[in-house]
């Protein structure tokens, strides 16, 4: 697609429930990465995938969080349980590993509501 | 690990005036990037203007240009003839020329623009 295409938009679920949010990135862009964006805060790195493999996952906050790509494309951000302070923005980018330019593509992310 | 900081959480210009947005970096890298990021209502990150460590002149992007002081890690962002359009979230950003590429982000500044 021409840009990073995020889904759903908004999500509001009950406490306990586990919720999927999905990132389709730009075409032919190898490296997708999730962020979170808590309420008027910086961006927290999440996870890191180049082609379907997750080289640093360092910044899953809990064994409550996963996440999968597959076919080098379509990632699922997964969360088990979701806790109150699971609410937050999920953000997703891409980028096309063999530029040089360090840029990431965002997407309008994904509003994660716990109630 | 890199650090990013932004030591405003807000600022506040009147449409036409010049503002200058604060960043400060920590690494032990020489080889890196740096990124300042708009984030609007909509929540999508765009990228406003990029510099690469390598380079000693200053990006510029119309209205948008950087103070980028290597030996004390400062990367300001400068804003002149403001307009209501450029009200939003700025974020800095940081990272290493490797394959990884992950953005370490600033916890933001907060624009305001009075008509």
């Amino acid at each position: 697609g021409a840009g990073v295409s995020q889904s759903p938009s908004n999500k509001v679920t009950e406490k306990g429930k586990d919720v999927e949010l999905r990132c389709d990135p730009i075409s032919g862009h190898t490296a997708l990465y999730w962020y979170r964006q808590s309420l008027g805060q910086g961006l927290e790195f999440l996870i890191y995938f180049q082609g379907n493999s997750a080289p640093d996952k360092s910044g899953l906050p809990s064994d409550r969080f996963s996440a999968e790509r597959t076919g080098g494309s379509v990632s699922t951000l997964t969360i088990q349980r979701t806790q109150q302070e699971d609410s937050a923005v999920y953000l997703c980018a891409s980028r096309n590993a063999g530029g040089n330019t360090g840029e990431l593509f965002f997407g309008e992310g994904s509003r994660l509501t716990v109630l | 690990a890199q650090t990013v900081t932004q030591s405003q959480p807000e600022m506040s210009v009147q449409e036409a005036e010049t503002v200058t947005l604060s960043c400060t970096y920590d690494t032990s890298e020489s080889d890196y990037y740096l990124f300042w990021y708009k984030q609007p209502p909509s929540r999508q990150m765009i990228l406003v203007i990029r510099q690469e460590a390598y380079k000693q002149q200053n990006a510029t992007e119309n209205r948008f240009s950087v103070n980028f002081q290597k030996a004390a890690k400062s990367f300001s962002l400068k804003i002149s003839d403001s307009q209501l359009g450029d009200a939003a979230m700025y974020f800095c950003a940081y990272t290493e020329n490797n394959a990884g590429n992950m953005l370490t982000f600033g916890g933001g500044t907060r624009l305001m623009v009075k008509p």
